[in-house]
This record gives C-alpha cells, structure tokens and sequence, in this order.
C-alpha cells in the first residue's frame, strides 16, 4: 500500500546549523508530495509541495527536490534559526481522482524539529 | 484567508458519554477531513467527505460517525467515548479541484476518563 516514511522523530539542531530532514514515500502510481508544519498550539500548515518528479519545491529558506529514482522528497535548510521549531509532516497524493479516496493525502509519522539557541 | 474553526480546543468527558466535535469552515470548500494525532503515529484520516451528506471511512473509522448536513459544517461523533480515543482531532478543508492543500482547524484535545 501507499505508505510514507520519516526515519526521525525528532531532530536537534543548533542556530545555524544545516539541516535535513528525511523523508521517503512507497506508491504504485507517481504521486505530488508535500511537507507540512505544524506550529506549537496549531494545526499544521501547507509548507511546500512539489507537484512531479525533479519538481523543487521552496518556502522560507527550506527546499525539497522531488526525486523519483530514489522515491525521497527530503526537507534541507542551509542554516536553520529558532523560529523553525515546529513538526513537520511528509505526505503524498496519488494522481487525482475525481472523488473517492485517490485524492486523499497520507502522512508521515511526522519530525519534530527543536532548534538550540 | 481561509478559516477553519473547532467548537473547542479541550473537552474532557466520561466513558461512555456521546461526544460532538464541530468544524466549520468559511471558503465554500467541498471537501472536509477528520484527523486524529498522536505521538509517534502522524495524521491519521478518520472519515472524509467530497460533499453535503456525503461521507467516506478514512483509515480508522470504528468508533466513529460523522455528519455533513451543511456545506460549511462537518461534525465528528463518538457514539460512547472510550478512554482509547484520548486524542488531538484536527478538522481541514480544501477545494475540490485543489485536493492538496488542507487547510486545518487549530485542533481540539479530547481527554476521556
């Protein structure tokens, strides 16, 4: 079945340092992925998406490349800062089918990034 | 913007009690979700529907009814709590023709003793 993966449950980076955050997905068909962050006491949010292969994905300073020859989508920063602290969640839809569930999004376990002063 | 809103953000209740959770959304979407989160476990879908009085079992549906008697409104059920649905349920929304982006509700923690 369509599954996705995230290796990390949480990461602990310090100000400035480079991050990624892992994510890989399993799908019969070639889907558009996502990354979604939640902010403490939210719900999550729409971070980024990338909607075919080799497709880039950009918000904030983060970056994902979809790449579909080792079926990843990982999240990277250059230099992360203290505001990033959130969890952020992979997910995936399969091509879009008119109603039913072909449509639905389906998520990683999520990453909860703490950033250090 | 788009506004998703959650009747409460924590609600305690017995075992056994029948519980509402009511999410109203103001862009005129098609398309509501419910989602429980627990640590360790991510999103997971619960029930969906792609229209008024329409709905669909996600991935975890027992324990639970919904109801979509309004385009705007999408209400969870708990028929008879159990402690094991101790848990943070996230409402969302999109549009039909823009399945991605979920828009979610701030979420609401339901504790049952």
């Amino acid at each position: 079945g369509d599954s996705v993966v995230q290796t990390e449950g949480q990461v602990l980076p310090s100000e400035g340092d480079s991050l990624i955050v892992n994510c890989s997905y399993e799908t019969t068909q070639y889907p558009s992925l996502f990354w979604y962050v939640q902010y403490p006491g939210e719900g999550p949010q729409l971070h980024l998406k990338a909607m075919k292969a080799n497709d880039k994905g950009r918000n904030k300073g983060f970056e994902a490349m979809y790449r579909k020859e080792t079926t990843s989508f990982h999240l990277e920063k250059d230099s992360v800062q203290e505001s990033d602290s959130a969890v952020y969640f992979c997910a995936l839809r399969k091509l879009m089918n008119y109603g039913g569930s072909q449509g639905n999004l389906i998520f990683g376990k999520g990453t909860k990034l703490s950033v250090k002063p | 913007d788009v506004k998703v809103t959650q009747s409460s953000r924590y609600l305690v209740k017995r075992t056994g009690e029948k519980v509402f959770l009511e999410c109203v959304q103001d862009m005129d979407h098609e398309n509501m979700f419910w989602y429980r989160q627990d640590p360790g476990l991510g999103l997971r879908l619960i029930y969906f529907s792609y229209d008024v009085k329409m709905k669909e079992k996600g991935d975890i549906p027992e324990g639970y009814s919904v109801s979509r008697e309004k385009k705007e409104r999408f209400s969870l059920i708990l028929e008879s709590a159990s402690t094991n649905q101790t848990s943070m349920y996230l409402c969302a929304s999109s549009l039909r023709a823009t399945l991605d982006t979920q828009y979610f509700g701030p979420g609401t923690r339901l504790t049952v003793l």
